[in-house]
């Protein structure tokens, strides 16, 4: 089965400086990876996905992610933070399951930025 | 527009009890899915539908029946409450159900049992 491991249950930065939101994923096939932003009492929103193609993909909000195979990484990155970035981010990758594909997700890191 | 709505946005309710929870998306996606979300905040996979067939179901009591009436809805069932069944619940959308398909979340459903 395929799975991630976000590493950072919580992670502080300032504004205005970097953000860098760990992951790492075990698969036996080439991964579907995918990054999810949850504000507080809402729905998870996607920020990117990897499928295939080129490693390094850009998101909204100024967020972009980095596929290393070598290190079976998909870390995630914003250069400078906004107050309006603190959530919970949530890594996750497509896995098979019965007849169809599910997210399995990581435990998630919860974004505090501080002013 | 809302594109995954889901209803009631909070259900409070005594164990034992039955509650359904009502999902629907206007995004002309064919599969749906069921989350759910415990108090760790750590998310897992319960059902899923595509063209109104079960094609995930999870390791989950049978006191949750999903049901999908057309390719927009997906309800979910649950039978005598418990203690247990506090948590989110989250329904998903995506066209296609394949692996490497984004899915499109509602806003949850916040289940607490008294």
């Amino acid at each position: 089965a395929q799975s991630v491991t976000q590493l950072g249950s919580h992670v502080s930065v300032s504004e205005g400086a970097l953000v860098l939101l760990r992951c790492n994923y075990s698969s036996s096939v080439p991964p579907y990876l995918f990054w999810y932003v949850q504000y507080p009492n809402q729905g998870l929103q996607l920020l990117l996905k990897y499928t295939t193609g080129a490693t390094l993909v850009k998101g909204i909000n100024g967020f972009e992610a980095e596929f290393k195979k070598s290190e079976t990484s998909f870390h995630l990155t914003k250069p400078s933070a906004h107050m309006s970035d603190a959530a919970e981010y949530f890594c996750a990758v497509s896995d098979r399951s019965n007849s169809g594909y599910a997210l399995n997700f990581g435990k998630g890191t919860s974004l505090l930025v501080t002013p | 527009d809302t594109a995954v709505s889901q209803t009631p946005k909070y259900l409070v309710t005594q164990m034992g009890n039955d509650k359904s929870i009502k999902c629907e998306q206007n995004l002309g996606h064919d599969t749906m899915y069921w989350y759910k979300q415990d108090s760790k905040k750590f998310l897992k996979i319960m059902f899923s539908y595509n063209n109104k067939e079960l094609i995930i179901n999870e390791t989950v009591p049978n006191r949750f029946s999903p049901k999908s009436p057309d390719k927009a809805h997906l309800n979910l069932h649950i039978n005598s409450l418990e203690l247990g069944d506090s948590a989110v619940y989250f329904c998903a959308s995506s066209q296609g159900a394949g692996a490497y398909q984004p899915q499109h979340f509602g806003d949850g459903t916040r289940l607490s049992i008294l």
